[in-house]
């Protein structure tokens, strides 16, 4: 079985602060994709990386693929409460089967 | 704009009894799939199904059961329920593999099992 590990499980900040979190394998991805789920709902994705040494945008969020494919990371700028969540990473391996990380739960505090 | 839906939300039962969680997609989706999210354990995969006619089993299959007659519909059977089948369960769908695996999930069938 394929895994991915992410870290870490918990993460609580003040509002407008920086935060970064991490998800790592021993396999190199074909391509990974990042979720965000909010409680009672299923999770939305955000992004997906193919290209080792990617980085992708998506406002204040900043998505980066290791350049060996193996692990990225979510960086996030000036956190707001809105970004309060589980935030899942995705790894596909070439085949139709996602593989889910354990997630981390952010919480930013007002 | 449904997406994808799954009835219902919420279900308690007994132990030893039977049932069937519905999910539905009106998106044209190829691809479906069916995970149960765990407390630490984020999303682990129970079937999929690659298309009508199709199903395999996933990571953690035991107890369940799945049937895909139509592109539209995926249901999970739970043959004799039992409390460690007690979880979140969420289905999804995407347009196929590769980079086209964006997965679309519903709300989630709340199971508890007593």
């Amino acid at each position: 079985t394929q895994l991915l590990e992410q870290s870490p499980q918990f993460l609580s900040i003040q509002e407008g602060e920086n935060l970064t979190v991490y998800c790592n394998s021993s396999s190199v991805f074909s391509s990974l994709q990042w979720y965000r789920q909010e409680p009672g709902e299923g999770p939305v994705l955000l992004v997906t990386v193919v290209t080792g040494g990617e980085v992708k945008k998506l406002k204040r969020l900043t998505f980066q693929f290791g350049d060996a494919r193996k692990d990225s990371s979510l960086h996030i700028t000036a956190a707001q409460p809105g970004d309060t969540g589980l935030y899942l990473c995705a790894g596909s391996w070439g085949n139709e089967k996602l593989t889910f990380g354990t997630g981390t739960r952010l919480t930013i505090i007002p | 704009n449904a997406g994808v839906t799954q009835t219902p939300k919420f279900q308690v039962l007994k132990t030893g009894q039977s049932m069937t969680l519905q999910c539905a997609q009106d998106m044209n989706h190829e691809y479906m799939s069916w995970y149960r999210q765990d407390p630490g354990m984020g999303l682990r995969l129970i079937h999929y199904s690659v298309g009508a006619g199709i199903t395999d089993q996933g990571e953690v299959p035991n107890g369940y059961n799945v049937s895909r007659s139509t592109t539209e519909d995926f249901p999970l059977r739970l043959l004799s329920a039992a409390p460690s089948q007690t979880s979140v369960y969420f289905c999804a769908s995407s347009r196929g593999t590769g980079l086209l695996t964006e997965a679309f999930f519903g709300q989630g069938t709340r199971l508890t099992v007593v």
